[in-house]
């Protein structure tokens, strides 16, 4: 079965820095990838998706993900925190059977 | 606006009590799912459903029952069984078969606790 994995359950970024998440996954066929947000008592947010074709995704907010093969990992960065990109982060994968899995979330945490 | 709408935001059960919680879209989505969340464990599975009068178990489905007479409702009740019903609760939708390409969209979320 498909898995993701999130390093980190925690990251603190100063606001202006590089923001990297990282996202692992698990699958014998090429996966689907997803990148969510979700900020306090509120639903998830796609932030980007990676399907097919180019292996560099642009998402909204000013993310991205590559999605390396090589090294199984679909890996979200930001080169600018801002205070708003303050929330929890989710990676998922397609499950196979139309449903999805995810990571078990990142805290990104921004200071001024 | 198209969307999907969850209801109560915030829930209180007593326990032995069963409650139902709701989610209702109007995207014209074939597919519904039903997540729980609990801090640290990211989401679960609990049920989903592909087309209407038809869904399946997830992998925490213990305790919980759902039905889908409309394709636009799935609501979710948490029985007496379940042994830790406090958590936050998601619904999602997707067009049939194509959470791979498109994911989900997601509900605000109903907050539930016990006391």
């Amino acid at each position: 079965a498909q898995s993701v994995t999130q390093l980190g359950s925690h990251v603190s970024v100063s606001e202006g820095a590089l923001v990297l998440l990282r996202c692992n996954y698990s699958s014998s066929v090429p996966p689907y990838l997803f990148w969510y947000v979700q900020y306090p008592n509120q639903g998830l947010q796609l932030l980007l998706k990676y399907t097919t074709g180019a292996t560099l995704v642009k998402g909204i907010n000013g993310f991205e993900a590559e999605f390396k093969k090589s090294e199984t990992s679909f890996h979200l960065t930001k080169p600018s925190a801002h205070m708003s990109d303050a929330a929890e982060y989710f990676c998922a994968t397609d499950s196979g059977n139309s449903t999805l899995t995810f990571g078990k979330g990142t805290m990104l945490l921004v200071s001024p | 606006d198209g969307g999907i709408t969850q209801s109560p935001k915030y829930l209180f059960r007593k326990e032995g009590q069963n409650v139902t919680l709701s989610c209702e879209q109007n995207l014209n989505h074939d597919a519904m799912y039903w997540y729980r969340q609990d801090p640290g464990q990211g989401l679960r599975l609990i049920y989903y459903s592909q087309i209407v009068n038809d869904f399946q178990k997830g992998d925490i489905a213990e305790g919980y029952s759902v039905s889908r007479e409309k394709k636009e409702s799935f609501p979710l009740t948490v029985t007496s069984a379940q042994k830790n019903p406090t958590a936050f609760y998601l619904c999602a939708s997707s067009a049939r078969g194509s959470s791979g390409d498109y994911g989900y969209t997601f509900g605000s979320g109903t907050r539930l606790t016990v006391v």
